[in-house]
């Protein structure tokens, strides 16, 4: 139980486009999902918090108007990085809770952005 | 202050070897104390955890909490070569997560 999937897995993009990243609790509803951006060699680093229905919360330093979340279901959260760069690089992972402010989180297996 | 700190690494051990993997942290309101796993390239996953103070048992694994000290650790007996990841500790408070930076193990055959 508690599977949580990404897709897709890796992508490669252009520099100046966007990208959606999917995140789906499989056998469980979620009511908060969290999203991570992991650099190599470094630490999970949350980026936003995100609670069905309602808007998400990001984290300071990260540009909501740049990555843009929607949890619109109590499965579905998506991530979407607006007009990429190669910055954005990164390992992005979602993990998703199955109750408001639970100490429990199930992490995806995230998802390999490449932007050239 | 960091909230956790976490020994980077990285650690190699042998084979059969004892390991110990461990966090400080600052925050007193901590309440959850959580060991993931990470193999390269893929997402962490929940290895376990523990509430409050005390130890808790998992076959090889074993999570120890003193809160007194603040200071948390991760205990794996008869290493084997398949634990070899980044093992990161989280401790929250039940709304939020924090994570040290991971420790890079090795097992080596």
């Amino acid at each position: 139980g508690a599977v949580v999937s990404q897709h897709p897995s890796w992508v490669i993009c252009k520099s100046g486009t966007s990208v959606k990243i999917e995140c789906r609790s499989l056998d469980f509803q979620a009511t908060t999902m969290f999203w991570y951006r992991q650099f190599p060699k470094q630490s999970l680093m949350l980026m936003a918090t995100s609670n069905e229905g309602s808007k998400a919360t990001y984290e300071q330093g990260v540009e909501k108007d740049k990555f843009l979340i929607n949890h619109a279901s109590l499965t579905l959260s998506t991530l979407t990085v607006t007009s990429a760069h190669p910055e954005d690089s990164s390992f992005y992972i979602c993990s998703a809770s199955d109750r408001r402010g639970t100490d429990t989180q199930y992490f995806g297996p995230g998802t390999r952005l490449t932007v050239l | 202050q960091k909230e956790v700190e976490q020994d980077p690494g990285p650690l190699s051990v042998p084979e059969g070897a004892i390991v110990s993997l461990n966090c400080t942290y600052s925050n007193s309101a901590f309440q959850y104390f959580m060991w993931y796993r990470q193999y390269s390239r893929k997402g962490p996953e929940l290895l376990m955890y523990t509430y409050s103070s005390g130890n808790k048992e998992d076959g090889r694994f074993t999570a120890q909490v003193d809160k007194s000290s603040k200071y948390i650790s991760l205990f794996i007996r008869d290493s084997q070569p398949s634990d070899s990841a980044t093992y990161l500790c989280a401790p929250t408070t039940g709304n939020q997560f924090y994570f040290g930076t991971g420790t890079s193990l090795t097992v080596i055959p």
